[in-house]
């Protein structure tokens, strides 16, 4: 079975400061992971994936994750936070070995609160 | 929100009765999927379909029911056997294969009184 755990409920950080949305996976073999952004009363749009390759993963709007299957984690971050960063942020994730199952597994979402 | 299409954005139903949820996707996408959202508990998958004529059981199945008869089509009934229907509906679409990335649509929000 594949799980995925946000421990954070909300994040509250200053405009301009770094910052960083946690998630952390559970698979029993290895995993594609996806971050998504949510904005009130809105679908989720795709920020970006990690497939293979490189553990540094870049996506949309400056944001970047990274991979670290040691602590099975997927961090996602950003370098300078804006106001209009603010949404509710999901991790998921896919397991590989998975034959069955295609869907997504999501977290139960981290509200992000940019302060200006 | 890509090329999928959910209608109504809002519906209101009375207790007891059925309801169906247009999702539409122009993307030509194999696999669909329907999820339910309520607050502090993420996504919930209610039913996925990888085929035409093909769907799956997701994890809170019961009450709802889909059929997939058209690539572009995956509606979602919402039947008088779901216990607490009121929740915000997410349909979403994925290329074939696990790599992957769904797209959603833009939600419907089902309010049952």
């Amino acid at each position: 079975a594949q799980s995925v755990a946000q421990p954070e409920d909300q994040v509250n950080v200053a405009e301009g400061n770094p910052l960083t949305v946690k998630c952390t996976y559970s698979v029993s073999g290895n995993p594609y992971l996806f971050w998504y952004v949510q904005y009130p009363n809105r679908g989720l749009q795709f920020l970006l994936k990690y497939i293979t390759g490189d553990n540094l993963v870049k996506g949309s709007y400056g944001f970047e994750a990274e991979f670290n299957k040691s602590q099975t984690s997927f961090h996602l971050k950003k370098p300078s936070a804006l106001v209009s960063d603010s949404a509710l942020y999901f991790c998921a994730v896919r397991d590989i070995g998975e034959t069955g199952r295609r869907a997504l597994t999501f977290g139960s979402g981290t509200r992000l609160q940019v302060q200006p | 929100d890509g090329g999928i299409t959910q209608s109504p954005k809002y519906l209101f139903r009375k207790e007891g009765q059925n309801v169906t949820l247009s999702c539409e996707q122009n993307l030509n996408h194999d696999a669909m999927y329907w999820y339910r959202q309520d607050p502090g508990q993420g996504l919930r998958l209610i039913y996925y379909s990888q085929i035409v004529n093909d769907f799956q059981k997701g994890d809170i199945a019961e009450g709802y029911s889909v059929s997939r008869e058209k690539k572009e089509s995956f509606p979602l009934t919402v039947t008088s056997a779901q216990k607490n229907p009121t929740a915000f509906y997410l349909c979403a679409s994925s290329i074939q294969g696990r790599r992957g990335e769904q797209y959603f649509g833009p939600g419907t929000r089902l309010t049952v009184t």
